[in-house]
């Protein structure tokens, strides 16, 4: 059965530098996401993308972060300075081909530990 | 601006049936839905159903929707030591997004 995979599945960074989140979608879906859950809080969207360009982004997603999906297959998510509240479980999600619009399908996650 | 609210956590008796509750804000969306998280896992989803619909059977599964009160409810029939996750009520965004709630532990002791 096809599924989401990321990488790393724990990263440890020291603050201001630069995380690179890493992931594979499902190969015929047409939208991904990006979600992160800081510990004991919600899941919460930070953003989607859709025909080669991000379609929507919550106000978490600021210009410290940035999408990209270079090559057709890995989705990437860059936090380019990080900061000790950046510190969460994010998880990359597809979905899009039925009409079912939030049936997406998760990876299980990369856990950012920022010190 | 939408919002998902669930109690944190649940505790019941193997054999037992388990209610998860969940309230949302945003009347327009189009389906809701219930996702399982295992330990060690990414969210999967269970269940859903159209707005439009009061009740959706699906095995041990039971969901309730009270449109009126923008109430959704998951209960599990026989509860096993296999359903101990985290469940999370969403509503619907469209094909943008998804909005989760904090997720609900469930504990299923003997």
């Amino acid at each position: 059965e096809p599924e989401v995979t990321q990488t790393p599945s724990h990263q440890v960074t020291q603050m201001g530098q630069e995380v690179i989140l890493r992931c594979v979608p499902i190969s015929n879906h047409l939208y991904f996401y990006w979600y992160r859950q800081i510990l004991g809080q919600k899941v919460e969207f930070l953003v989607s993308f859709y025909n080669n360009e991000i379609s929507e982004k919550s106000e978490i997603f600021d210009d410290q972060f940035s999408v990209e999906r270079p090559d057709g297959s890995n989705f990437t998510l860059k936090i380019r300075s990080t900061k000790l509240e950046d510190s969460a479980m994010y998880f990359c999600a597809s979905g899009g081909t039925t009409e079912i619009t939030g049936e997406l399908f998760f990876g299980e996650g990369s856990r950012l530990t920022v010190l | 601006g939408e919002d998902v609210e669930q109690s944190l956590f649940l505790s019941v008796r193997e054999g037992d049936s388990s209610v998860i509750n969940c309230t949302y804000t945003d009347s327009s969306s189009t389906y809701l839905y219930w996702y399982k998280q295992e330990p060690g896992a990414g969210l999967q989803l269970l269940t859903y159903i159209f707005s439009n619909m009061d009740m959706k059977q699906d095995q041990r599964l039971t969901v309730l929707l009270n449109k009126k009160d923008k109430h959704l409810s998951l209960r599990i029939a026989d509860t096993q030591t296999g359903d101990s996750a985290i469940y999370f009520c969403a509503e619907d965004g469209g094909y943008n997004k998804l909005i989760f709630g904090a997720g609900t532990r469930l504990a299923v002791h003997p």
